[in-house]
Order: C-alpha cells, then sequence, then structure tokens
C-alpha cells in the first residue's frame, strides 16, 4: 500500500518561500509508471493542480501556468521523497496543500493527508 | 473549464443521485479512453478516487457508484444513496496540462 507522508511549516511570511516535503512509501519516485503532483485546495480556489514530476527514461517538470516562475519541484530519489517550493507567497496562496499519486490508473490514486499553510506575517 | 451541477444536492437515503461533469475541451484521447476521474472528499479528509478513465469504479468502491460519458459531457451516479455517501464529489480532468478539476458538488441527506 502505498503512503503519501507530508511535512512542512503551517506558516509562512509573505513575500517568503513556501516548503513541504511529501515522503513516499510503498512506490519508488523514480518509477515509470506513476507522476508525483503537488495540489492545494481553498475557499476561493477550490482544487487547483500546481505541477508534477515524474520520470520516463528522464526527470520531467510539468507546473500549472497559475503558479509557473514562482514554483519548482524538488526530488530526492535515496530518500524517495519530492518536495514543493513556492516563492515569494502572498496571503492567496494560504491553503491545505496535498501531494498525490497518479499510477497506472492515470488518476490520483493515493494522497496525503494535507497541510495546512497559512501566509501571514 | 469543468463544470460541474448542480452545487448542491440533497438526497434521501436509497434514492439515485446524478452529478454532471461538462469539459470545455474534449477528455477522450486517442487510445479511446475518457481522462475524466471522480472523487469524493468527506469532511476533515483528503479526495479519495471514486472512478478513473470515465467509467472504470477504483478498488474498494461499492457498485452503487457509476461513471459514464465520453467527450466533453459525464456524469457520476449512485443508484441507492446511502448516509455515508455525503460530502463533496469533484470531477477531473487528466488529459490536459495543467489538470482541472470540477468546483464540487455537495451532497447532503435530506
Amino acid at each position: 500500500q502505498v503512503q503519501m507522508q507530508q511535512s512542512g511549516p503551517g506558516l509562512v511570511k509573505p513575500s517568503q518561500t513556501l516548503s513541504l516535503t511529501c515522503a513516499i512509501s510503498g512506490d519508488s519516485l523514480s518509477s515509470s509508471n506513476a507522476s508525483w503532483s503537488w495540489i492545494r485546495q481553498s475557499p476561493s480556489r477550490g482544487l487547483e493542480w500546481l505541477g508534477r514530476t515524474f520520470y520516463r527514461a528522464k526527470w520531467y517538470n510539468d507546473f500549472a501556468p497559475s503558479v509557473k516562475g514562482r514554483i519548482n519541484i524538488n526530488r530526492d530519489t535515496a530518500k524517495n521523497h519530492f518536495s514543493l517550493q513556492l516563492n515569494s507567497v502572498t496571503p492567496e496562496d494560504t491553503a491545505v496543500y496535498y501531494c498525490a499519486r497518479q499510477g497506472v490508473l492515470a488518476a490520483f490514486d493515493f494522497w496525503g493527508r494535507g497541510t495546512l499553510v497559512t501566509v501571514s506575517s | 473549464v469543468m463544470t460541474q451541477s448542480p452545487l448542491f444536492l440533497p438526497v434521501t437515503p436509497g434514492e439515485p443521485a446524478s452529478i454532471s461533469c461538462r469539459s470545455s475541451q474534449s477528455l477522450l484521447y486517442t487510445n479511446g479512453h475518457n481522462y475524466l476521474d471522480w472523487y469524493l472528499q468527506k469532511p476533515g479528509q483528503s479526495p479519495h478516487l471514486l472512478i478513473y478513465l470515465g467509467s472504470n469504479r477504483a478498488s474498494g468502491v461499492p457498485d452503487r457508484f457509476s461513471g459514464s460519458g465520453s467527450g466533453t459531457d459525464f456524469t457520476l451516479k449512485i443508484s441507492r444513496v446511502e448516509a455515508e455517501d455525503v460530502g463533496v464529489y469533484y470531477c477531473m480532468q487528466g488529459l490536459h496540462s495543467p489538470l482541472t478539476f470540477g468546483g464540487g458538488t455537495k451532497v447532503e441527506i435530506k
């Protein structure tokens, strides 16, 4: 059974960088049958896919236009985890952030439990 | 853009229920699959997968849930609603980047 354990601070100051990590167990970050995404949820924006990383003979990242230029997804294959970095945050980035896996079903079949991140001074 | 209706659906246990999802682009790929999924989010929980590729029930999902549709119009049906089915239902398209979710349909017991 795949499990995804999220960690990271719940409070970030405006203009700073939001950083969250998702540790994977039961699957490999380097699997050619999976993609690893960050998704957030807020009352104003609903569920919003932010981006993903995946390995298909080489590594790829794919980001939503709404955050492109501010987002990066880093990988640590040795620790089997991936991380979200969102720069220059504003209060509009306040949301519950989820990591999730797209497996062979091409759907998000496993999710982290979510991390509420509040952007406030 | 993914458009769901209705936004709110009061249901009676034992009665059927239906949720519609419309995409602004076709979700039918050349392999014959529709890249449309349905998720249910119960209060305080992460969303969980109900239906993938338009009409396939995920593991452990009761057979009272069914998905149908093709191209741009999709439907999630619950044949006989049970009390545990309350929550917010979301459709999501996985064919075009950025991946996008519908706005959600809140199902509550009357």
